[in-house]
């Protein structure tokens, strides 16, 4: 059964430094999402990209965060310079239809901020 | 935006026994999905059930749009059906995809 992989499943990173998770979305799909979730706290959105550009993005989604597919295949999210709030589950998703259809969540990647 | 809310926010059974988890949305759907999130973190995906019924072993899953809310049964529970269950629901305008409620904590004892 196809699968949303994401790397790395556990980053440790100290305050101020660049992040980059990696997200490979199911293989026909076109619209991909990504999610935070902070411990304890339910699962939020962060961001939906579609044609190569985001189609929205939260209030969390500030100047620090980015997303890009590069080549096709990957789907990324770079944090500029992470903060201690930014330590986090980040789940990526995608899906084949825009809006109906399941959605595909990756396993996550726990980020740690020191 | 839409509102989701789950009931109840926590959950205590012994092995065996069974549960109904509920969950209220604020505005039509045509997404809906229930998810079990692991010790690890992880969200396993348990149902894609935007209308009617669907059963999967011990667990089942009803949702009723025209009254906006969506059951998540659990039979027979074991142990390792302890977790946090989301509910989480998708509108027509379709560009967050999801909105998750704040989740069932579920614990199982032997």
């Amino acid at each position: 059964e196809p699968e949303v992989t994401q790397t790395p499943s556990h980053q440790v990173t100290q305050m101020g430094q660049e992040v980059i998770l990696r997200c490979v979305p199911i293989s026909n799909h076109l619209y991909f999402y990504w999610y935070r979730q902070i411990l304890g706290q339910k699962v939020e959105f962060l961001v939906s990209f579609y044609n190569n550009e985001i189609s929205e993005k939260s209030e969390i989604f500030d100047d620090q965060f980015s997303v890009e597919r590069p080549d096709g295949s990957n789907f990324t999210l770079k944090i500029r310079s992470t903060k201690l709030e930014d330590s986090a589950m980040y789940f990526c998703a995608s899906r084949g239809q825009f809006n109906t259809g399941e959605l595909f969540f990756g396993e996550g990647s726990r980020l740690t901020v020191l | 935006g839409i509102q989701v809310e789950q009931s109840p926010p926590d959950l205590i059974l012994q092995e065996g026994a069974n549960s109904t988890l509920r969950c209220n949305f604020s505005d039509s759907v045509n997404n809906l999905q229930w998810f079990h999130q692991n010790p690890w973190g992880q969200l396993i995906n348990l149902f894609y059930i935007p209308s009617g019924t669907k059963q999967n072993g011990r667990l089942s899953a009803t949702t009723v749009a025209t009254e906006r809310y969506s059951l998540l049964y659990i039979s027979s529970s074991q142990t390792t059906d302890s977790g946090v269950y989301f509910c989480a629901v998708g509108t027509n305008t379709g560009r967050r995809a999801l909105t998750f409620g704040s989740g069932t904590r579920l614990q199982v004892q032997p």
